[in-house]
């Protein structure tokens, strides 16, 4: 099983330039989520899914828009770009009751906005 | 504001020392998860602890959950190179879904 693939890997970003971080799992969970973490800060939600069709904000949604068309997918968009938005994006996913495993991790995308 | 608050923030041992990470919360938790984390990689899952008092060993790894469900540690009996990496708690709250709160982490370093 691949688990939660995220692409891309790295980008770079310039000051007002949008883009699209993808994510997409193979496990059927029903839960998917994103976090950035800034060094020495942990890991802060920006959006979650609890299914298809259903997002909620998170901890730090502001500057970023999700959507959930599929039980598969979650991507999550960047409007305007700002240095404030430079860090490492992790998707994750699980079920809804989590001792059934917690959360699976994608490798993340670090995004740097010059 | 951060819920969950880890110590120390850094650790540096050698390899067959003990050490223990701390995690401590003013909030209760309905379940506590540690996660290890390698660079360029996602966290992995550990561990979940869901009752208080509970106590859960993985090898080397012993994981304690709080009386009151409002903390929690990790010992590492003898660590090895191995063991490296950053070690972060999450911790979900009652009527939050499945929403993770995650901690400050501790990075740990262990050499030959």
């Amino acid at each position: 099983n691949a688990g939660v693939t995220q692409t891309p890997k790295f980008r770079i970003l310039k000051i007002g330039q949008s883009m699209t971080l993808q994510c997409t799992q193979d496990m059927n969970h029903n839960y998917m989520y994103w976090y950035r973490q800034d060094p020495g800060m942990g890991l802060k939600l920006i959006y979650y899914s609890v299914g298809a069709g259903i997002t909620d904000k998170g901890e730090v949604p502001n500057g970023y828009n999700v959507s959930r068309s599929t039980t598969e997918d979650f991507p999550l968009r960047l409007e305007l770009a700002a240095p404030s938005q430079t860090s490492v994006y992790f998707c994750a996913s699980s079920f809804p009751h989590l001792g059934a495993g917690g959360y699976t991790f994608g490798s993340g995308t670090r995004l740097t906005v010059v | 504001t951060q819920l969950l608050e880890q110590s120390p923030q850094f650790l540096s041992i050698q390899e067959g020392e003990n050490l223990t990470v701390y995690c401590n919360s003013s909030s209760v938790f309905s379940s506590l998860q540690w996660y290890r984390q390698e660079p360029g990689e996602g966290p992995v899952l550990l561990v979940t602890v869901v009752t208080g008092g509970e106590v859960k060993k993985l090898k080397r790894l012993t994981f304690q959950f709080g009386d009151a469900r409002k903390d929690s540690s990790l010992h590492i009996t003898a660590a090895q190179p191995g063991d490296t990496g950053l070690y972060l708690c999450a911790g979900a709250r009652t009527g939050t879904a499945s929403k993770l709160t995650f901690g400050t982490g501790t990075r740990l370093q262990v050499t030959l």
